[in-house]
């Protein structure tokens, strides 16, 4: 099945300090890939859908200057958490579909989860 | 209201035992519907779709009712490796989830 490879798992950094997470698709040509949110005991919350080669699209409520979007090839979004606070601790996760098949189905990444001291 | 809704849970139960999650959702145009599974810290993994017609995979079955909108899903004779968080999932145009039902299955 498609596999979507997200990196890193995990991440402790400083207040302030900017984080990238790298999601790519490995046996597929993603024009889509989707960002998710998770705080513990909730739904995962769209953040954004990212779009290969134009804006991202951000979900009401999503500061599209602290979350960082860039989606320059058709395997690979980047998202950058910039200047990093502890509330922006979270469980995020990323997803895309594969056109081959149903394209209903998301496969997602591993998550990051990102501890901000 | 929230656009897609799930009994709050936990659901604690013997192993070998039946249960059944239940999800509402806000949108009648909703086009499609599934249930995911999460484990702890984990990425959600698709368990099944639900179609009207109902279906069903081993001992795993969804139902959807489109006139009340509502979907469930019920799991027969629990293994202590169903414990996860079922998470509820609606297509209306962007997918969006249910918070999750945790069920915790014990010896």
């Amino acid at each position: 099945g498609a596999v979507v490879s997200q990196h890193p798992s995990w991440v402790i950094c400083k207040s302030g300090t900017s984080v990238k997470i790298e999601c790519r698709s490995l046996d597929f040509q993603a024009t889509t890939m989707f960002w998710y949110r998770q705080f513990p005991k909730q739904s995962l919350m769209l953040m954004a859908t990212s779009n290969e080669g134009s804006k991202a699209t951000y979900e009401q409520g999503v500061e599209k200057d602290k979350f960082l979007i860039n989606h320059a090839s058709l395997t690979l979004s980047t998202l950058t958490v910039t200047s990093a606070h502890p509330e922006d601790s979270s469980f995020y996760i990323c997803s895309a579909r594969d056109p081959r098949g149903n394209n209903e189905k998301l496969f997602f990444g591993s998550g990051t989860q990102l501890s901000v001291l | 209201r929230k656009e897609v809704e799930q009994d709050p849970g936990p659901f604690n139960v013997p192993e070998g035992a039946t249960v059944a999650f239940n999800c509402t959702y806000s949108n009648s145009a909703s086009q499609s519907f599934f249930w995911y599974r999460q484990d702890c810290r984990k990425e959600p993994k698709l368990l099944m779709s639900v179609y009207s017609s109902g279906n069903e995979d081993g001992r795993f079955t969804a139902q959807l009712n489109r006139a009340s909108q509502y979907i469930s899903l019920l799991i027969r004779d629990s293994k202590l490796s169903d414990s996860a968080t079922y998470l509820c999932v609606v297509n209306m145009g962007k997918l969006i989830f249910g918070q999750g039902t945790e069920l915790s299955v014990k010896p």
